[in-house]
């Protein structure tokens, strides 16, 4: 595997499941972030991950729990989401210093 | 927050078109990133910007870093279907600061 992965591409969820979105990336980055893309809206920054802390919360809902047990791996825990909550999420990843961030191909979430 | 204005919203062009938009903001930028998002996919790193004046190709397309850090552009020449996608840039206020993105300018590719 090279670059970001996500896992799954796709998933469909009720308001009651609890489910999990992983990321992982090859690049030997030590900086990792999660997006949420809507339609017709700017990229949204969520959560970043900093060597491996959490540095930045953007106001969200804590419906949307983060996890980074390493520099690698990234995941996002949900549970009890609004149909508002559908959306591409995004994992990208960077070296802390530098702005240049890769993006993984995102997990397309649809909530019913 | 931050805010860029990404123009044109979107765009409707000839294959072997040239294509040019453009991304401004009321403050001053200190690094530039132009990114394609395929459907379905993330978006891609296309091309970097650090240097107020900067002109930066990377194949049939390029950027340039406005002289006055408050803008940027990006021109594709000989448009080709392939380029049809999202266009987003996004900038750095400062060193280790967060990205602000733009709306995106969608490019479809008549052939």
């Amino acid at each position: 595997e090279t670059g970001v992965t996500q896992t799954p591409r796709h998933l469909v969820m009720g308001m009651t499941n609890k489910k999990s979105l992983k990321c992982e990336q090859h690049l030997g980055h030590n900086a990792m972030y999660w997006y949420k893309q809507s339609a017709k809206k700017p990229l949204e920054l969520m959560f970043v991950y900093s060597l491996e802390e959490r540095v930045e919360n953007n106001s969200v809902p804590s419906r949307f729990s983060p996890e980074c047990p390493n520099s690698s791996h990234l995941f996002l825990h949900l549970h009890t989401l609004q149909p508002e909550d559908s959306a591409l999420y995004l994992c990208a990843s960077s070296q802390v210093e530098g702005p240049e961030q890769y993006f993984g191909p995102g997990t397309r979430l649809t909530v019913t | 927050g931050q805010q860029l204005n990404q123009s044109p919203q979107s765009m409707f062009i000839q294959e072997g078109e040239d294509v040019s938009m453009n991304c401004t903001s009321s403050s001053i930028f200190n690094t530039w990133l132009w990114y394609k998002q395929d459907p379905g996919e993330g978006p891609v790193l296309l091309i970097a910007l650090y240097k107020a004046g900067e002109l930066t190709s990377n194949g049939r397309l390029t950027a340039q870093f406005g002289i006055t850090r408050k803008d940027s552009f990006l021109n594709i020449s000989a448009s080709i279907p392939s380029d049809v996608g999202i266009y987003f840039c996004a900038g750095q206020l400062y060193s280790g600061s967060r990205l602000t993105f733009g709306e995106g300018t969608q490019l479809t590719v008549n052939p």
